[in-house]
């Protein structure tokens, strides 16, 4: 069965900083991996999908890779504000699922 | 329609009893998707619906769990005889051509499930 890890669980920055949010999955046979926002009592909202054939993804500040042979993905947010605190959900596809992380909590103080 | 609605959007029930959950997808959308989120946790796929039928009913937990899509738009997401450890956040996507989960998934706000 797929498993999905997001690290660090939790992460707290000073405004402005850029960082990088991890998550690695164990079966390399995926279609896609997409990038989700989880705002407090809220639904997901999608950031960023990236098909299998694909490295990388941008949108505004965010850019996302994907490593299919080593499991990996990486999504980078430039210069962070306090809007970006919310919860991120990696998720990779693979048949008719899609196998969540648990998240990473990020804050950005202002 | 603007986005994915869930109805309602709290339940509190006790351990036993029957309850309902309600989705509404975006109109055109021929995918729908049911997801749990316990609390810490990541969404975990329950069930995807293709039209009307259920394509993909491997994520169900036990019996007590059962969904219909009856005109291959609105969802019901049944549970009988519920246990505390049914509480969670019950979520529901929707796609647009389906294809398995090969394009992107619009999420609705959930419904908040709590048995006592």
């Amino acid at each position: 069965k797929q498993e999905v890890t997001q690290i660090p669980a939790a992460l707290s920055v000073p405004e402005g900083e850029n960082l990088v949010l991890n998550c690695s999955f164990t079966d390399s046979a995926i279609y896609n991996l997409q990038w989700f926002r989880q705002d407090p009592g809220k639904g997901l909202t999608s950031l960023l999908l990236i098909q299998s054939s694909q490295r990388e993804q941008t949108s505004g500040r965010l850019n996302a890779s994907l490593d299919k042979s080593s499991g990996r993905s990486t999504l980078y947010i430039a210069a962070s504000q306090p809007g970006d605190s919310a919860t991120y959900l990696c998720a990779v596809t693979a048949g008719n699922q899609f196998y969540f992380g648990t998240g990473t909590s990020l804050t950005v103080i202002p | 329609g603007a986005g994915v609605s869930q109805t309602p959007s709290n339940k509190v029930t006790e351990k036993g009893k029957y309850v309902e959950l309600r989705c509404d997808p975006i109109s055109g959308h021929t995918a729908l998707y049911w997801y749990r989120q316990s609390l810490g946790q990541g969404p975990e796929f329950l069930i995807y619906f293709q039209g009307t039928g259920a394509a993909d009913d491997s994520g169900l937990p036990n019996d007590r769990f059962f969904a219909v899509r009856p005109e291959g738009s609105v969802s019901t997401l049944k549970i009988q005889r519920t246990e505390r450890g049914d509480s969670a956040v019950y979520l529901c996507a929707s796609s647009l051509n389906g294809a398995g989960g090969r394009e992107t998934q619009y999420f609705g706000p959930g419904t908040r499930l709590l048995v006592l």
